[in-house]
């Protein structure tokens, strides 16, 4: 049982469009951390969000923490093909704060 | 900048062989981790270790030892390998805070048990 769900799996969309991403849980966090991952790369951070009700933004890309720090939510604006990969979400796990779980990932693909 | 590196980034083993997935940081990270990633279920943490001398199960330990006898190594061992231990691993290192630290990748080993 996965303790952060992703949706959706997979989108597939063209360069321009808008796109949303979810990472849900029954569970609170202290904080979620979102990474990107390319073809035969390990995931890279993007941000950690740490307060229930944050907005981060980092160019297009917009990231959320809900109010009860259960779910997060990443946003990107006017997508192009370098935003293309797997992006994961993660939080930490009781007692080792950089011991992370991970959700199940969204693979995004944009064309042309 | 090496960060963190893995070896070897490619293996092929017959059920029953034994092996090590080598894992090395110059960052001087006190925390360091192995994950599996497998299709449609993200990164799963299989040991992680809080510094030099002390490791801990994760989600998915049977079937894996490590142990940490420098800070800067990380090695993961494959006693028996099993067909179910197909999978792309990756070792991972952060400094140790008091929040969730950014989490630095190798560039991951695939491992195929046939």
């Amino acid at each position: 049982t996965q303790l952060l769900e992703q949706s959706p799996q997979f989108l597939s969309i063209q360069e321009g469009e808008n796109l949303t991403v979810y990472c849900n849980s029954s569970s609170v966090f202290s904080s979620l951390q979102w990474y990107r991952q390319e073809p035969g790369e390990g995931p890279v951070l993007l941000v950690t969000v740490v307060t229930g009700g944050e907005v981060k933004k980092l160019k297009r890309l917009t990231f959320q923490f809900g109010d009860a720090r259960k779910d997060s939510s990443l946003h990107i604006t006017a997508a192009q093909p370098g935003d293309t990969g797997l992006y994961l979400c993660a939080g930490p796990l009781t007692g080792t704060a950089s011991k992370l779980t991970f959700g199940t990932g969204t693979r995004l693909q944009v064309t042309l | 900048n090496a960060g963190v590196t893995q070896t070897p980034k490619f293996q092929v083993l017959k059920t029953g062989q034994s092996m090590t997935l080598q894992c090395a940081q110059d960052m001087n990270h006190e925390y360091m981790s192995w994950y599996r990633q497998d299709p449609g279920m993200g990164l799963r943490l299989i040991h992680y270790s809080v510094g030099a001398g002390i490791t801990d199960q994760g989600e998915v330990p049977n079937g894996y030892n490590v142990s940490r006898s420098t800070t800067e190594d990380f090695p993961l061992r494959l006693l028996s390998a099993a067909p179910s231990q197909t999978s792309v691993y990756f070792c991972a290192s952060s400094r140790r805070t008091g929040q969730a630290g950014e989490l630095f990748f190798g560039e991951g080993s695939r491992l195929t048990v046939l």
